[in-house]
């Protein structure tokens, strides 16, 4: 069965500090998608970042990055240098590779960025 | 560029009421489309899905059903609402064949009183 896992249900951090956000994902296929998206307080599900299976490459844009590791199964996503706007839930998500093309969403992890 | 809507952006409804939530996206065709619900500080639940015109399919069994009566446009409909129907409805729609990202809507807040 496929399924992610987003085992930090709150994150508290003081604004500048470096914090990461760990996802942990089961799939049978062999070709995947990963994503991560940002729920600020307003509610709307905003789009982050999409990862191919093939591609295990750490992504890096701006203060956000990615690391996908196949051998662990994990998808984790580092703020650096936190700041009060970064305050929202993060999902994590995989594709299901059938013709519902759905996702499965992890629980989220809610950070908090204390100024 | 494609854009998503949603209406209305907050609904207070007594229980027993009808109900009725669209949801349009703009600048593609043949998308995929997807209702989904979020309980106050949970994770979302996707109550429906369709991949083309007419063909809807549910994933919870409930008293909510789903229409797509044209091909970039999604309602959520209940005859009689009940007291946990309350939530944040959020639409959602990816490029059709596609396994990619889904784009989301504003939402609509719903509270059933």
């Amino acid at each position: 069965a496929q399924k992610v896992t987003q085992a930090q249900t709150e994150i508290s951090v003081v604004e500048k500090e470096d914090v990461t956000l760990d996802c942990v994902y089961e799939t049978r296929d062999t070709t995947y998608y990963l994503f991560w998206y940002k729920q600020p307080p307003s509610g709307e599900l905003v789009f982050l970042i999409r990862r191919n299976s093939f591609d295990e490459q750490n992504e890096i844009s701006g203060r956000y990055s990615w690391n996908f590791q196949k051998s662990t199964s994990s998808f984790n996503f580092t703020i650096t240098a936190s700041q009060v706007v970064d305050s929202a839930v993060y999902f994590c998500a995989l594709t299901r590779m059938d013709s519902s093309y759905k996702l499965i969403f992890g629980s989220g992890t809610r950070l908090l960025v204390r100024p | 560029s494609q854009t998503i809507h949603q209406w209305p952006a907050t609904l207070v409804q007594p229980v027993g009421s009808p109900l009725s939530l669209e949801c349009t996206v703009e600048g593609t065709s043949n998308p995929n489309l997807y209702w989904y619900r979020q309980a106050a500080g949970r994770g979302l639940q996707l109550l429906f899905y369709s991949v083309g015109i007419g063909q809807i399919s549910s994933e919870v069994p409930q008293n909510l059903s789903a229409s797509r009566p044209q091909d970039r446009q999604f309602i959520l409909s209940s005859k009689k609402l009940l007291l946990s129907d309350s939530g944040f409805y959020l639409c959602a729609w990816s490029s059709g064949g596609s396994y990619y990202e889904q784009y989301f809507g504003p939402g609509t807040r719903l509270t059933v009183t």
